[in-house]
């Protein structure tokens, strides 16, 4: 596709229910990144991949939350026994990897935990 | 405090109108800067990169002062379709490259 594809775009979740969400990047992009964005907030860092290499994971919230990509494209990020508090928006972005190449971002999937 | 500061907002202004946001960074190692918006439910896509020199994209006009770690976005000439949430944001390169997302400034242009 042409562009960054998340899914699922809606996912409701049982608390306690463990989630998985999906990041297609562009094709040949090295950098991705995740980011929780809560209502009324800007996007909250969670984690970076450069290639298949987790190279920053300062963000995630709690050892709850995991990424990976294993062959360097696309990403997953899961969340344990999710908790009313990790409902928000969660992005994903790709870029070219360079300083001033610009992060395409995905939908977001909207994760609300009941 | 958080590494990128903006004013929420909101800004209500008329068409037309000239109105100016303000960002503040506090990681001096931060190389690169951007202006996103982002639109009510939508993804942020870019609006401009910001350099040092100050850069002009038709109406909207970037500054960076490294000196006082300082973002602008000047929108001149208001559209009714410039209504959404500017995001402020700083790129720090390095083993782990990071965007760092201010909270954003929403802006409302009316009739």
């Amino acid at each position: 596709g042409a562009g960054v594809s998340q899914s699922p775009r809606y996912k409701v979740a049982k608390r306690g229910q463990d989630v998985a969400l999906r990041c297609d990047p562009i094709s040949g992009h090295v950098s991705l990144f995740w980011y929780q964005q809560a209502l009324g907030q800007g996007p909250e860092f969670l984690t970076y991949f450069q290639n298949e290499a987790q190279l920053d994971k300062s963000g995630l919230p709690s050892d709850r939350f995991f990424a990976e990509r294993p062959e360097g494209s696309v990403s997953t990020l899961k969340i344990q026994r999710t908790q009313q508090e990790d409902s928000a928006v969660y992005l994903c972005a790709s870029s070219l990897g360079q300083v001033n190449t610009e992060a395409f971002f995905g939908q977001g999937t909207r994760l609300t935990v009941v | 405090r958080k590494e990128v500061e903006q004013d929420p907002g909101p800004f209500n202004v008329p068409e037309g109108a000239t109105v100016a946001f303000n960002c503040t960074y506090s990681n001096s190692a931060s190389q690169s800067f951007f202006w996103y918006r982002q639109d009510c439910r939508k993804e942020p896509k870019l609006l401009m990169s910001v350099y040092s020199s100050g850069n002009e994209d038709g109406r909207f006009t970037a500054q960076l002062n490294r000196a006082s770690q300082y973002i602008s976005l000047l929108i001149r000439d208001s559209k009714l379709s410039d209504s959404a949430t500017y995001l402020c944001v700083a790129f720090t390169w390095g083993g782990g490259n990071k965007l760092t997302f201010g909270t954003g400034t929403q802006l409302k242009v009316e009739l």
